[in-house]
């Protein structure tokens, strides 16, 4: 079965730090991949998503940069974080288009 | 075209009753509609979802209404019971978008009391 890891679960980060944010599927290939904010009590803000090796696709520009250097590996980053980055980072995978997403367990970043 | 519009934002029942979140969407091409759960400081979950081929899709105490040519789906929680509580986005898509995914609703808090 597939499954989803995202860590860490949780992050205090001081305003102008890097950040580096890691999510790694298991038993699928190929798989479409997603990183999502969810600010407070808010909905879901697709940041980046990804239909294969080395192919980034932004939603939102930002101070953030996504990279996935293996099929099944996806990477959030930041040079210099802000206070507005702080909120609940969300992976995702899909078997493609058309279907479902399945959630890793988040990440709470909280920027000082 | 793009968007899905959810209602209510926020939805209290009481222990037994029915929980009732409603969802109206405008591309005439999605062709897939899931449903999530969310607690509090976890992943969204898949919970129930239906293709357009069908007007409804019951699981357990979760229940999917789907109307075509209103454009509108709703989840229908039977016997709502406390450990219900959670927020509840609904989401379309189709086979033949982009990579981008589902486009969701903006949520719904529901809170179930004893």
């Amino acid at each position: 079965s597939q499954t989803i890891h995202q860590w860490p679960a949780t992050l205090v980060q001081p305003v102008g730090s890097p950040l580096s944010l890691e999510c790694t599927v298991e038993g699928t290939s190929n798989p479409n991949l997603y990183w999502y904010r969810q600010a407070a009590g808010r909905g879901l803000q697709l940041l980046f998503y990804s239909v294969g090796i080395g192919q980034i696709s932004s939603e939102v520009p930002q101070n953030l940069s996504a990279s996935r250097p293996q099929d099944r590996q996806f990477i959030l980053s930041s040079k210099k974080l802000l206070l507005s980055d702080s909120g609940f980072y969300l992976c995702a995978w899909s078997a493609g288009t058309g279907t479902e997403a399945f959630f890793g367990q988040g990440t709470r970043l909280t920027v000082v | 075209q793009q968007q899905v519009k959810q209602s209510p934002q926020s939805l209290i029942v009481q222990k037994g009753g029915i929980s009732i979140i409603n969802c109206a969407y405008e591309n005439t091409a999605f062709d897939y509609f899931p449903w999530y759960q969310q607690f509090p400081g976890k992943g969204p979950a898949l919970l129930i979802a239906i293709r357009p081929d069908v007007s409804e899709k019951k699981e357990g105490r979760f229940t999917i209404s789907f109307n075509k040519s209103a454009k509108q789906f709703s989840l229908h929680i039977m016997d709502s019971q406390p450990g219900d509580s959670a927020t509840y986005f609904c989401a379309a898509t189709n086979s033949g978008g982009g990579a981008d995914g589902l486009t969701f609703g903006k949520g719904t808090h529901l809170i179930i009391q004893p």
